[in-house]
């Protein structure tokens, strides 16, 4: 089992429209979770961290649920600029190591 | 303050021949990651460095050697190069506190 799983899409939508991905995870004792963003043929950069308490940013809510071991990301009056490979990461502690994800493409269209 | 900064940024290989990838970091990080990308996989760990003067294996290292040149610099080498090493590669820094990674812009590397 991949110790992080993600549905790999693609996830096509139209402009204005909700997207939720999900994420799972197999490490129990995992310490802190992030999501990812990868642009076609770029490297990846931090979406947004991901806390137990849930958190916000804009259009962006991202939620933990530990004892499901599953990490959500809502995309809501998504935007063309929005297309891209979302990666969910998770740091599962020690030497800061990160363990990415296969990502989940979304395409957003007009 | 460039962060990342890895080279190059393509690059041909012939079955066999080495390489080495350079990567460096301006952000004073003690922690440095070699990850390489293939479609559907995902980023997967090559080798990281905790801190000047250690490295450790991750996920797939067989097939490459790593140097943690100084605390700035960390590099990958690829003694003989074979076509399943052909992917796209990053160089990584993670914050002290592990809550963000910069990454270099990538080497798309092709052996054939």
């Amino acid at each position: 089992r991949k110790e992080v799983e993600q549905d790999p899409g693609p996830f096509n939508v139209p402009e204005g429209a909700t997207v939720a991905f999900n994420c799972t995870y197999s490490n129990s004792a995992s310490q802190s979770f992030f999501w990812y963003r990868q642009d076609c043929r770029k490297e990846p950069k931090l979406l947004m961290s991901v806390y137990s308490s849930g958190n916000e940013d804009g259009r962006f809510t991202a939620q933990l649920n530990r004892a499901s071991q599953y990490i959500s990301l809502l995309i809501r009056d998504s935007k063309l600029s929005d297309s891209a490979t979302y990666l969910c990461v998770v740091n599962p502690g020690g030497y800061n190591k990160l363990i990415f994800g296969a990502g989940t493409r979304l395409a957003v269209h007009p | 303050n460039a962060g990342v900064t890895q080279t190059p940024k393509f690059q041909v290989l012939k079955t066999g021949q080495s390489m080495t990838l350079q990567c460096a970091q301006d952000m004073n990080h003690n922690s440095m990651y070699w990850y390489r990308q293939d479609p559907g996989m995902g980023l997967r760990l090559i080798y990281y460095s905790a801190s000047e003067g250690t490295t450790d294996k991750g996920e797939v290292p067989n097939g490459y050697n790593v140097s943690r040149l100084n605390k700035r610099e960390f590099s990958l080498r690829l003694e003989s190069a074979a076509p399943s090493q052909t992917s796209v590669y990053f160089c990584a820094s993670p914050t002290g506190a592990g809550t963000e990674a910069f990454f270099g812009q990538g080497t798309r590397l092709t052996v054939v």
